[in-house]
């Protein structure tokens, strides 16, 4: 049973307009939750991340929102950009396990 | 800039052959892992290491086994290659867990074709 879980497999939204990508989880132990960004034949590379006893982080156009209590958390990319056009990951992390569990990825579509 | 290297971008392989995919980090990590990325189903763990000679199973470890006989490489071995092991196969790197570090590294994936 998947403990990381993306809802939707694709989004689309236009050039300077808000991108929103939701990732729920079910383990209220993981520790540490973190965002991949995923081009074509590349490996996923680290986006942002944030700590379980925090609700917010922020870096450049990205910020990660985390709701503990409903557990899920959000990435939002304010202006969104046709470079930003890739696969997103959700990741939770677990001191415990010593291992990342990933959700199934949110294909962005930015449209000029 | 932390690298991780995995040694084929692409590969094709006939059924039952005995496969392996090499990665090498140059950080000094000590976890490894190899995933599996597949359409709809994500990043699937297959196995992780935490140390030299150290191996865990992830959620999908049949059909294949590790090595980690040094702490910078991590291979992944299919025994008896099968069609259904048609995937791209990524691996990455982390430090032990916990604080600002606990993020993953990735190689740049490599995409196996078994025919």
């Amino acid at each position: 049973d998947q403990q990381v879980k993306q809802n939707s497999p694709s989004l689309s939204v236009q050039e300077g307009r808000i991108s929103i990508l939701n990732c729920d989880y079910t383990n209220s132990m993981f520790d540490y939750f973190l965002w991949y960004k995923k081009y074509p034949a590349e490996g996923p590379t680290f986006l942002i991340s944030i700590s379980s006893i925090k609700d917010k982080n922020e870096d450049g156009r990205f910020t990660v929102f985390l709701n503990k209590s409903a557990k899920h958390l959000s990435l939002h990319i304010v202006p969104s950009q046709p470079g930003d056009s890739a696969v997103y990951f959700c990741a939770a992390f677990s001191n415990n396990f010593n291992k990342f569990y990933f959700g199934s990825g949110t294909k962005l579509n930015v449209k000029p | 800039d932390v690298k991780v290297t995995q040694s084929s971008r692409y590969l094709v392989k006939r059924t039952g052959e005995k496969v392996f995919l090499e990665c090498v980090q140059d950080m000094d990590h000590e976890n490894m892992f190899w995933y599996r990325q597949d359409p709809g189903l994500g990043l699937r763990l297959i196995y992780f290491s935490y140390d030299v000679k150290m191996k865990e199973k992830g959620d999908i470890p049949e059909g294949y086994s590790v090595s980690r006989e040094k702490k910078e490489r991590f291979s992944l071995i299919l025994e008896s290659a099968s069609t259904n092991q048609t995937s791209m196969y990524l691996c990455a790197s982390s430090l032990v867990p916990g604080g600002r570090d606990t993020e993953a590294f990735f190689g740049q994936g490599t995409r196996l074709t078994v025919v």
